[in-house]
């Protein structure tokens, strides 16, 4: 099936520092959503962005959905030991709820000792 | 208010079985989608359901069915089972079918065929 491109696939970092990853698509979107997934759990959703351009903060993440409408970004800052997990990106192209939202590959977080 | 229920959490099934997976949505939500996740190929969307119609199907085989009753809560099926579909099998709640309605997940079925 269809996915976003998402990178990087992993990340190793130490704690403190700060985290960016991002999505691309062939398609335009017209809402980005973020999610993270806990092993054994499902994903929980961080941030929603609706228009191109926003800029959405949610305490230590902030996303931006692209001007094209075909990228995002994440941002975390200062990592903490319970940020290690799976972030996905996902989009919809419609407003009119008759597209599937598709998922991004993942980003797989690991925080170093 | 309660969040999205999946049962089982866990299952094992031999070949050719068939299996069916329960998922209840947040009250209020009418909209009900099914992924299936694998390390390999991610989140894979299979259908998604608004009050009891199928409003989309991805790209899996006739065995994988589903359905959605009146009171929103949904089931998907499995027949002749086969090693590939060991998953995770995630729904995903909505009060509609936009995106910015926000899509709540359930913890999963882990779903193990040998």
């Amino acid at each position: 099936g269809q996915q976003l491109n998402q990178s990087p696939q992993s990340m190793f970092i130490q704690e403190g520092e700060d985290v960016s990853m991002n999505c691309t698509s062939s398609s335009i979107f017209n809402t980005w959503l973020w999610y993270k997934q806990d092993p054994g759990e499902g994903p929980v959703l961080l941030i929603a962005l609706y228009k191109a351009g926003e800029l959405t903060s949610n305490g230590r993440l902030t996303a931006q959905f692209g001007i094209t409408r075909k990228d995002s970004f994440l941002n975390i800052s200062a990592s903490i030991p319970s940020d290690v997990g799976i972030y996905f990106c996902a989009g919809q192209g419609s407003n009119f709820g008759n597209e599937k939202l598709t998922f991004g590959t993942g980003t797989r977080l690991t925080i170093i000792p | 208010k309660a969040g999205v229920t999946q049962t089982p959490r866990y299952l094992i099934k031999t070949r050719g079985q068939q299996v069916t997976l329960s998922c209840s949505p947040i009250s209020g939500h009418r909209s009900v989608s099914w992924y299936q996740q694998t390390p390999g190929q991610g989140l894979q969307f299979l259908f998604e359901y608004f009050s009891e119609t199928q409003r989309n199907k991805g790209n899996f085989p006739g065995r994988f069915s589903g359905r959605q009753f009146s009171n929103s809560r949904s089931e998907m099926n499995v027949s002749t089972l086969e090693l590939g579909d060991s998953a995770l099998y995630l729904c995903a709640s909505s009060i509609g079918t936009e995106a910015n309605y926000g899509y709540t997940f359930g913890s999963g079925t882990r779903l193990t065929v040998v």
